[in-house]
């Protein structure tokens, strides 16, 4: 079974369009995350969710809109998709309070805008 | 910007134990050593934490000076599967989730 799974794992698309990342988690986790992985491999987080409540929110453009409807889920909308999206977008969850710093990823889902 | 310094690459014979060093000078007395590791294709995966401490699990060991100053990740037998890039992050309990990763050190296991 499959901890942290994100659908799709390859989304190519053009510029303009409006796309959705979907992440669940099946480990009873709290807190859900999403960080994206840019083409120089830097890892950097772009948003936290904790029990459907968002409570990090990096400096992200606005056309990128998490959607947490329950805890086991927090999924990625991104509008007017532009060349600089282009990425791999890893979505993770954590225990929270005490496990702050162990985080279960998922596999990523590498999105390519033409 | 990462509070970790880790040498870009590193070889290891497959077998033999691989030794990969991180500088963490600044390291307050509240944070962590955590380290990740990011074989190719894959999303980051946890391997081992510690404040003070030595700490082992199945998959390492951890090392961290008196002074917590510098660390050390221990794989005792590398495999070919081991090959990766290993990430030494600072991370305090209060940051709940957000990992700064650095550029990590690329370890290639050689046959």
């Amino acid at each position: 079974d499959t901890a942290v799974s994100q659908t799709p794992k390859y989304l190519v698309t053009q510029m303009g369009n409006d796309k959705s990342i979907k992440c669940e988690q099946n480990l009873g986790h709290d807190t859900m995350y999403w960080y994206k992985q840019d083409s120089k491999k830097f890892l950097k987080i772009m948003f936290s969710y904790n029990n459907k409540e968002l409570i990090i929110n990096e400096t992200v453009p606005n056309r990128f809109s998490p959607k947490s409807p329950d805890k086991a889920h927090l999924n990625l909308h991104i509008n007017s998709l532009e060349l600089g999206d282009s990425a791999v977008y890893f979505c993770a969850s954590s225990q929270g309070t005490g496990y702050a710093g162990e985080l279960f990823f998922g596999e990523g889902s590498r999105l390519t805008v033409l | 910007d990462a509070k970790t310094t880790q040498p870009p690459s590193m070889d290891c014979a497959e077998g033999r134990a691989a030794n990969l060093p991180c500088n963490h000078s600044t390291i307050s007395g509240n944070e962590y050593v955590y380290w990740y590791r990011q074989i190719h294709s894959q999303g980051p995966q946890y391997i081992i934490h510690g404040l003070k401490n030595n700490e082992t699990n199945e998959m390492a060991s951890l090392i961290i000076t008196e002074d917590r100053k510098s660390s050390t990740l221990i794989l005792p037998h590398a495999t070919l599967r081991d090959t990766a890039v290993y990430y030494c992050i600072v991370h305090g309990s209060s940051n709940t989730g957000k990992l700064i990763f650095g550029q990590g050190t690329t370890l290639q296991v050689k046959p």
